[in-house]
């Protein structure tokens, strides 16, 4: 049973390029997850997917940060015309219910650097 | 606003002894509370939860404790172990998203 997985593990862009991150999740998990964590810090929370919706995305950027979880495929996090302070390291995580009492699973991460 | 405070940046023990790792929070409306472990480069690893409506949670050497009043958890590890050394976050559970303090770094001494 493979666990949630997220690819790229390394990711470099230039200034202004475009950042898509993927993440597939457990196997039965239909809640995913995307968080970031700069140096020093511990992971933030920036949307909650379900299927073809958005529940919630308070903690993302209003602008040039959009997630999608389609009904096939891969949940896609795309960071447009990326500037140095996009540099993070960006976690996905599923669970299998609701968020409260399900513990979230998280993958290994994608390493952003924007030079 | 740090609703979830991990004060101490880092804790070193020896081998065999107990580890404390404490957590304090803010928002009254958390109401499940959770424990991850990270290596580096790999991503947080869930390793022990507790709800509000109870006090305390043991798992093999890993037990939670939670004291609503106080707005504070602490992760004990009795006894500790050399691969334990990881960075160790404390997670809050409300309107469907986690909020994590910024993590205490564990080194255990063999």
């Amino acid at each position: 049973n493979a666990g949630v997985m997220q690819n790229p593990r390394h990711l470099v862009r230039r200034r202004g390029q475009e950042a898509r991150l993927r993440c597939s999740p457990m196997k039965g998990h239909s809640h995913v997850y995307w968080y970031r964590q700069l140096p020093e810090e511990g992971l933030k929370f920036m949307v909650y997917l379900q299927k073809e919706n958005i529940i919630d995305e308070s903690g993302m950027p209003k602008e040039r940060f959009s997630a999608e979880f389609p009904k096939e495929g891969p949940s896609i996090l795309r960071i447009q015309q990326v500037v140095r302070g996009d540099s993070a390291a960006y976690f996905c995580a599923s669970s299998y219910g609701l968020p409260g009492y399900n513990e979230q699973f998280f993958g290994p991460g994608t390493r952003l650097t924007v030079l | 606003d740090q609703q979830v405070k991990q004060n101490s940046p880092s804790l070193s023990v020896q081998e065999g002894r107990i580890s404390i790792l404490n957590c304090d929070y803010t928002n009254s409306m958390f109401d499940y509370f959770l424990w991850y472990k990270k290596y580096p480069a790999e991503g947080p690893t869930f390793l022990i939860s507790i709800s509000s409506i109870k006090d305390k949670n043991e798992d093999g050497r890993f037990t939670v404790f939670l004291n609503k009043s106080a707005k504070h958890l602490s992760l004990h590890i009795v006894p500790s172990q050399p691969g334990d050394s990881a960075v160790y976050f404390c997670a809050a559970s409300g309107n469907s998203k986690l909020t994590f303090g910024k993590g205490i770094t564990l080194s255990v001494r063999p």
